[in-house]
């Protein structure tokens, strides 16, 4: 079984905080996403990675960048929180084409900034 | 504008009978998978079922099944014989950003009556 873990499951900070929320995914999949959750909007991708160093904007990549320095991992940087960053974040690897292409997510983590 | 649409924000259903849950969407891809996903109280996303559009057989996982219309862009799951560990938040998720982009619904909350 895919196995995808994020660093916190909850998380509160303050407001210009800087937050680093990890993501270790253990199937060597090349592709990896993050997503925030907000009520009544789904999930949205807020930046993906297809390789190690590799990286594409979402649809919400303002006020976040990432990390890929390892294939495993997955970092999301919050460079100075802000209160309307409160949300759920949720971290995902995908398997290739050949197996399905299926996006597997870790459990999350809920973050609030004060 | 690319969308995905889940039409039925909640559905209830008693215990052992049938309920099936709509997704629309818009893409210009003629290749591609699409999901649904449950996510229960605990808030992990687990994946229900994968339809690839250029296969005419419907999928199955056991208890659940698909609808796919790819002319229509219509993708439902029908879930047969409901229990109440079926209890969730379903989220359909097609690749409308691009093959290598899904985009969810909002979500259609489902409950299971005893």
């Amino acid at each position: 079984d895919v196995k995808v873990t994020q660093s916190s499951r909850y998380l509160v900070k303050r407001t210009g905080e800087k937050v680093f929320l990890e993501c270790v995914q253990d199937m060597d999949h090349e592709n990896m996403f993050w997503y925030r959750q907000d009520p009544g909007l789904g999930l949205r991708l807020i930046y993906f990675s297809y390789d190690v160093k590799m990286k594409e904007k979402g649809d919400i990549p303002e006020g976040y960048s990432v990390s890929r320095e390892k294939k495993e991992r997955f970092s999301l940087i919050l460079e100075s929180a802000s209160t309307n960053q409160t949300s759920m974040y949720l971290c995902a690897s995908r398997s290739p084409r050949g197996l399905g292409e299926t996006q597997y997510f870790g459990p999350g983590t809920r973050l609030l900034v004060l | 504008a690319q969308t995905v649409t889940q039409s039925q924000p909640e559905m209830s259903v008693q215990e052992a009978e049938t309920v099936t849950l709509s997704c629309t969407y818009d893409t210009s891809e003629s290749d591609y998978y699409l999901f649904w996903y449950k996510q229960p109280p605990s808030r992990q996303m687990i994946l229900v079922i994968r339809q690839e559009a250029y296969k005419q057989q419907n999928a199955t996982e056991n208890r659940f099944s698909v609808n796919f219309q790819k002319a229509a862009k219509s993708f439902s799951l029908k879930i047969s014989d409901s229990q109440l560990g079926d209890a969730a938040m379903y989220f359909c998720a097609p690749p409308v950003g691009g093959a290598q982009k899904l985009v969810f619904g909002q979500g259609t909350r489902l409950t299971i009556n005893p």
